[in-house]
């Protein structure tokens, strides 16, 4: 089963800032949290990850609680070429990763 | 350009015909990983590969086999493919450490 929780959907306007929530109240304290997006059925990719600081790239931002019971991926200005499902992971043993149903950020005008 | 190859993309065969999808990467990654996705299912993971033969069991790993003679490919073959193995298929590969992976394309498989 997997570890994280997301809901399965969620809407943003263009411009605005996507906030997609995850929870993972039983991660351990050597595991990461990773988020990955899938534009319809290309192969996912790799957005951005985390222990417990909070972290920035060119794509997004991961905001992680300080329990690291949960974590928020923002993107702060979604466009339309941003509407994709976008999974949360949490790292589990060496690589078995395990990918839950994500949730599905649609981008409108 | 950095990526992960797989071949082919798209592929219709029969019950019990003996098949193999390569995988191959140009980053020389360590890890390397399949993944089958099929509707309301999400992403699951098949078989991954932490360095030359050193091969370990997903979740699914049933009818599948893998093999890492080489760092660059990780060939995912199926000796006797049944209808339940249609799926699409995704290689990915990352280095040692904590960066995330680098998925391929894609493979669709049918199998009739």
């Amino acid at each position: 089963d997997a570890k994280t929780t997301q809901p399965p959907s969620m809407d943003c306007a263009e411009g605005r800032a996507a906030n997609l929530p995850c929870n993972h109240s039983t991660i351990s304290g050597n595991e990461y949290v990773y988020w990955y997006r899938q534009i319809h059925s290309q192969g996912p990719q790799y957005i951005i990850h985390g222990l417990k600081n909070n972290e920035t790239n060119e794509m997004a931002s991961l905001i992680i609680t300080e329990d690291r019971k949960s974590s928020t991926l923002i993107l702060p200005h979604a466009t339309l070429r941003d509407t994709a499902v976008y999974y949360c992971i949490v790292r589990v043993d060496t690589d078995k990763l395990i990918f839950g149903t994500g949730t599905r950020l649609q981008v409108f005008p | 350009e950095a990526q992960v190859t797989q071949n082919p993309r798209y592929l219709i065969t029969v019950t019990g015909k003996k098949l193999t999808v390569t995988c191959s990467q140009n980053m020389n990654h360590e890890y390397m990983s399949w993944y089958r996705q099929d509707p309301g299912l999400g992403l699951r993971q098949i078989y991954y590969s932490m360095n030359v033969e050193v091969t370990d069991k997903g979740d699914v790993p049933e009818g599948y086999k893998v093999s890492r003679k080489e760092k660059r490919n990780f060939p995912l073959i199926l000796e006797s493919p049944s209808p339940n193995q249609t799926s699409l298929y995704f290689c990915a590969s990352r280095s040692a450490g904590i960066g995330g992976y680098t998925f391929g394309s894609g493979t669709r498989l049918t199998v009739v």
